[in-house]
Order: C-alpha cells, then structure tokens, then sequence
C-alpha cells in the first residue's frame, strides 16, 4: 500500500541555519504531496502543499518540490528561526474513494538561539 | 468563516468504558475524516463520512464507530476503551472535489487517556 518515509529526528539546528527534512513516498498514481506542521500541545496545521509533479509548494520560508523521479518531497527553509520548532509531518492523500492522508512518522525540529 | 473544532479538550477514562469525542467542521465543508495519533506518531486514518454516511474505513476495529449530523459535525465513538487507545483524536474536514487532491483541515484534537 501507500506509505511516506521521513527522515529520523530530531533535528537541531541553530537559529539561522539551513533545514532540510527528507521525505520519499510510494504510491499508485499521482496523488497529492503536504508537509503539515505540529506545535506543542497542538492540532496539524497544513504548511505547503504540491498536487502534480515539479510542483513546488511554499509558505512562510518553507519549500518542498513534488519530484516523482525520485519519489521525494523534501522540506527545505533557508534560515530557521526558533519559532520553527516543531513537528513535521509529510503526507500523500490517497487516490482512493476518501482521499484519506497518509501520513509519515513525523519529524522533531528543535532550533535553538 | 469558522474553524474545526473538538470537544472536549481532554478527557479520562478507564478501561472497559465508552467514550464520545464531538467535531464540528468547517463552514461549507461535508466531509469529516478521523484520525488516531499515537505518542510520537503520525496520525493514522479512522474512517471518514460524507453525507452522513461512512465513506472509507481504516485498519480500526468495529468499536470505533462513529456517526455524521445533517449539519455535518460528527461523533466519533469508541467503546470497550483499551489502554492503547490513548491518544490524540483529531478529526479533519474537507470540502467534495477530485479524490486525492482535497484539502483537509484539522481541529486542535481530543487528547484521551485510558488509565
């Protein structure tokens, strides 16, 4: 069946730095690629979003680009800021009846001053 | 325009009891999707409605159930509560368009714990 890998956190970096969060899927089809963000104590909060293939998605610094060669949808930010820390969450939605999410493991970014 | 919601917040149970969790979705949304998310793990999909009927069903057993209003809140039971049903209850609405390609927008969750 479908599913969606990330990379192991958690991640620390200092304020500043680069970030990048792997993340690669399998699925049938061409289904539609989110990164959701989780903040402490919090629900999920849809952070970008790519629906077809060399689609780039982006929002608040963030970018993730739909690359169906190597099945991948990598979360990239040029300069992390401490109000970055959170979870990350990669996603597809199922190309099936519900369009339901399948959702990664989840990844800890902690970004320190 | 008006958010998810979930009710309660938190709440505590016991083994062997019952349980309700309420959603309300989002203003011109139909469809409510449920998902369970385990300490340290991505959500997992429950079941979804649309219409007031169960559209899709995850890997849960029948003790989860759940039921959709004609205004299209929803419920999500779970009965004969286990200690691994302790967890995060998020609950997800979406507007109907191409399947695979809908937004969902997710309510803040029901933390339950089961002692």
């Amino acid at each position: 069946g479908d599913s969606v890998t990330q990379m192991e956190g958690p991640v620390t970096l200092s304020e500043e730095a680069f970030l990048t969060i792997n993340c690669t899927y399998t699925a049938t089809g061409y289904p539609s690629l989110f990164w959701y963000v989780q903040y402490p104590g919090e629900g999920l909060q849809l952070l970008l979003k790519a629906t077809k293939a060399d689609d780039k998605g982006s929002n608040k610094g963030f970018e993730a680009t739909y690359r169906k060669e190597t099945t991948s949808f990598h979360l990239e930010k040029g300069s992390v800021q401490v109000s970055d820390s959170a979870v990350y969450f990669c996603a597809l939605s199922d190309l099936g009846n519900t369009g339901k999410l399948i959702f990664g493991q989840g990844t800890t970014l902690q970004v320190k001053p | 325009e008006t958010g998810v919601t979930q009710s309660p917040t938190h709440l505590i149970k016991t083994r062997g009891q019952q349980v309700t969790l309420r959603c309300s979705s989002q203003s011109g949304h139909n469809t409510v999707s449920w998902y369970q998310q385990a300490l340290g793990q991505g959500p997992q999909f429950i079941f979804q409605y649309y219409r007031e009927e169960e559209n899709g069903r995850g890997n849960f057993p029948p003790r989860f159930s759940g039921l959709q209003f004609p205004n299209y809140s929803s419920e999500l039971n779970v009965n004969a509560l286990e200690l691994d049903d302790s967890a995060l209850y998020l609950c997800a609405s979406s507007g109907r368009g191409l399947a695979g390609h809908n937004e969902q927008f997710f309510g803040p969750g029901t933390r339950l714990t089961v002692l």
